[in-house]
């Protein structure tokens, strides 16, 4: 079974530019995740879709942050203009159902300078 | 608001000894799950092991056991016989079933000493 799909797994901007992570979730995962984790803290619930609708998306910066999901499958995370402070590791995870273990992406570190 | 807190940013322990991370949360819910998640250097988070909480009997995988005081709000995770290789960040999460989402503590990092 294919893991948690995520790309580009580094990436370097500079403040005020936009920037865009994909994941592909194990086939058939209903519930999608994106975490924000910043160095030396736990992570941080950015989104969450079921299939292709958002479930929680209130601690999600809105006038930076976007995601969406197409069609239940793939999803991405765009960051528009990029601040300093979103410097961090972002996980996307998937599970068959929310009760249940998440599986997780190796993660986009991405670095604003 | 639901929180989970880890006070250890960090423990050690020697190679086959055993080990204790601590764990409380906070909440108000009756439905809800316990998780004990491991991230190593690679970033790749990997369940450990997984409690519910209506179920009274501790979960248990391999070396791996939790101390669940549902009372008390507290969820230890217990490594017995410790490897090099359980050197790792380690992390309580919680699941809840009005939210149906899943938030994590603050990790501990954990050495092992050989």
């Amino acid at each position: 079974e294919a893991g948690v799909a995520q790309s580009p797994r580094y990436k370097i901007i500079e403040k005020r530019q936009s920037v865009a992570f994909w994941c592909n979730p194990i086939s058939g995962h209903a519930t999608l995740y994106w975490y924000q984790q910043i160095l030396g803290q736990g992570p941080k619930l950015l989104i969450q879709f079921q299939n292709n609708g958002v479930v929680d998306d209130s601690q999600l910066p809105k006038d930076r942050f976007s995601a969406e999901r197409l069609k239940g499958v793939d999803s991405t995370l765009k960051i528009q203009p990029a601040k300093l402070e979103d410097s961090a590791v972002y996980l996307c995870a998937s599970s068959l159902v929310w009760q249940g273990e998440l599986f997780f992406g190796s993660g986009t570190q991405l670095s604003v300078l | 608001a639901q929180t989970v807190t880890q006070s250890q940013p960090e423990m050690s322990v020697q190679e086959a000894e055993t080990v204790t991370l601590s764990c409380t949360y906070d909440t108000s819910e009756s439905d809800y799950y316990l998780f004990w998640y491991k991230q190593p250097p690679s970033r790749q988070m990997i369940l450990v092991i997984r409690q519910e909480a209506y179920k009274q009997q501790n979960a248990t995988e391999n070396r791996f056991s939790v101390n669940f005081q549902k009372a008390a709000k507290s969820f230890s995770l217990k490594i017995s016989d410790s490897q090099l290789g359980d050197a790792a960040m380690y992390f309580c999460a919680s699941g809840y079933s009005s939210a149906s989402k899943i938030i994590f503590g603050s990790g501990t990092r954990l050495s092992i000493r050989p």
